[in-house]
């Protein structure tokens, strides 16, 4: 199985833009088998899915985020990225990147996460 | 889709059973997953379509259930089985949705 490794700043302002990557090793993001996406879990609470994507270039959020969410892959580095608009506090969250079977939307593998705080 | 998790914390000692349960607010089929998520580790598949273990998943970790009434079971537990058991519903993709979590306490 791949391994996946999220990176990003670890502090954010209100109001600003949170990017992060997802570096795969051990597979290619360009299997048509997979979609590549992200999950979070929010202090003292569980897990939201925020979305996925295809190689295809198929994208599919989460409605409640869709207006503030990008998800994009750059095939050369092997790596896919988060980015999430307009953050406030409510966005601060362990942040963990996944890989999805295609047509089967369980996350079958799982980056250990990072932790994004949005405070000024 | 809600998915509601019970109960919120289980303890229990090694070799008993662990009983998780997971209920949906609807039907799902069998469009459900498990997973364990241990401190500071990346969250692990255990089950998926309700009652497959995923590769590598030992055989005393059972899923049952159908329509929206699911179960997770741990036969005999062992030291590291201690974690946070979340369910994962995939039938309304997609708006995948998790529930609260189960902390399984040895």
């Amino acid at each position: 199985q791949p391994q996946l490794q999220e990176s990003g700043p670890g502090l954010v302002k209100p109001s600003e833009t949170l990017s992060l990557t997802c570096t795969v090793s051990g597979g290619s993001i360009t299997i048509r088998s997979f979609y590549w996406g992200w999950v979070r879990q929010s202090p003292g609470k569980g897990l939201e899915w925020i979305g996925a994507r295809h190689y295809s270039g198929s994208t599919y959020y989460n409605p409640s985020l869709r207006s503030r969410v990008t998800i994009s892959a750059d095939t050369s580095k092997n790596h896919f990225s988060l980015t999430l608009t307009s953050l406030t506090a409510a966005d601060t969250a362990v942040y963990f990147c996944a890989r999805l079977p295609y047509y089967h939307y369980y996350v079958d593998v799982w980056g250990r996460g990072t932790t994004v705080t949005v405070s000024s | 889709i809600v998915l509601t998790q019970s109960p919120a914390t289980l303890s229990l000692s090694p070799g008993e059973r662990a009983t998780l349960s997971c209920r949906a607010s609807q039907s799902i089929h069998t469009d459900l997953a498990w997973y364990q998520h241990r401190p500071g580790r990346a969250p692990r598949l255990l089950i998926f379509d309700a009652s497959n273990r995923a590769a590598g998943i030992p055989a005393r970790f059972s899923g049952g259930g159908s329509g929206a009434d699911f179960t997770l079971t741990i036969t005999s537990l062992e030291p590291e089985d201690f974690g946070v058991y979340y369910c994962q519903q995939y039938s309304d993709w997609p708006s995948l949705t998790f529930g609260g979590g189960t902390k399984v306490e040895i």
